[in-house]
């Protein structure tokens, strides 16, 4: 079965550039998480969706963040414009949902580096 | 709300020695417990969880947890590392009323030959 999928895996980009990170849920799967990364701070939860709807983005650091989930196959993270402090390791997970304990399977995440 | 403390930020212990991680949990409703692992550039993958079937879980790759309330503890073990169990590992929790997952800082485990 193939896991969760996210595109770019590796991404340089300039300050006050466009990026947009994309994640492929496992099929079936009701729930998506976003997380970012970093030595200072850790596993951080940005925002999850149920049912492609989002339950909580408190954990969005700023406006320049945005996430959507168009459909149960396919989200984007998005962060215009792009800053130095932006630098970290992205990560989706999905989870089939339904309440708590449930496992959350992680993608291999996506590495951003800002300029 | 939900929250774990992860003691040790770095942990190292020798090849067959005992791995003892700790992790302790704050949580106003009866929690769902996990450890997952993080190797080099990876993903994290599950070690195992806890969800109120039995209080000693085991787990992948010889770990176990025991989840004592009274001590609102959930450490993972494993009696003799090995080099390859040389990763990050994450204490979580989840609470009955959302799916979502707050996860610990991490502990990271080195293995010294």
């Amino acid at each position: 079965d193939a896991g969760v999928i996210q595109s770019p895996r590796h991404e340089v980009t300039e300050m006050g550039q466009e990026v947009t990170l994309r994640c492929k849920p496992i099929s079936g799967h009701n729930s998506l998480f976003w997380y970012r990364q970093t030595m200072m701070r850790g596993l951080e939860l940005l925002i999850y969706f149920n049912n492609n709807v989002p339950i909580d983005d408190s954990g969005m650091p700023e406006d320049r963040f945005s996430a959507k989930m168009p459909n149960a196959s396919f989200s984007t993270l998005k962060i215009q414009p792009s800053e130095p402090r932006d630098s970290a390791v992205y990560f989706c997970a999905s989870s089939p949902g339904g309440g708590s304990g449930n496992t959350i399977y992680f993608g291999e995440g996506s590495w951003l580096t800002v300029v | 709300a939900q929250s774990v403390t992860q003691l040790g930020s770095h942990v190292s212990v020798s090849e067959g020695a005992l791995v003892l991680l700790r992790c302790n949990y704050s949580s106003s409703v009866p929690p769902y417990l996990f450890w997952y692992v993080q190797y080099p550039n990876q993903g994290l993958q599950l070690l195992l969880k806890y969800t109120s079937a039995a209080t000693l879980v085991k787990g992948i790759n010889g770990f176990e947890a025991e989840f004592k309330k009274s001590e609102t503890s959930f450490h993972l073990t494993k009696p003799s590392a090995h080099m390859s169990d040389a990763a990050e590992y994450f204490c979580a929790v989840s609470g009955s009323s959302a799916s979502k997952i707050i996860f610990g800082s991490g502990t990271r485990l080195s293995i010294r030959p």
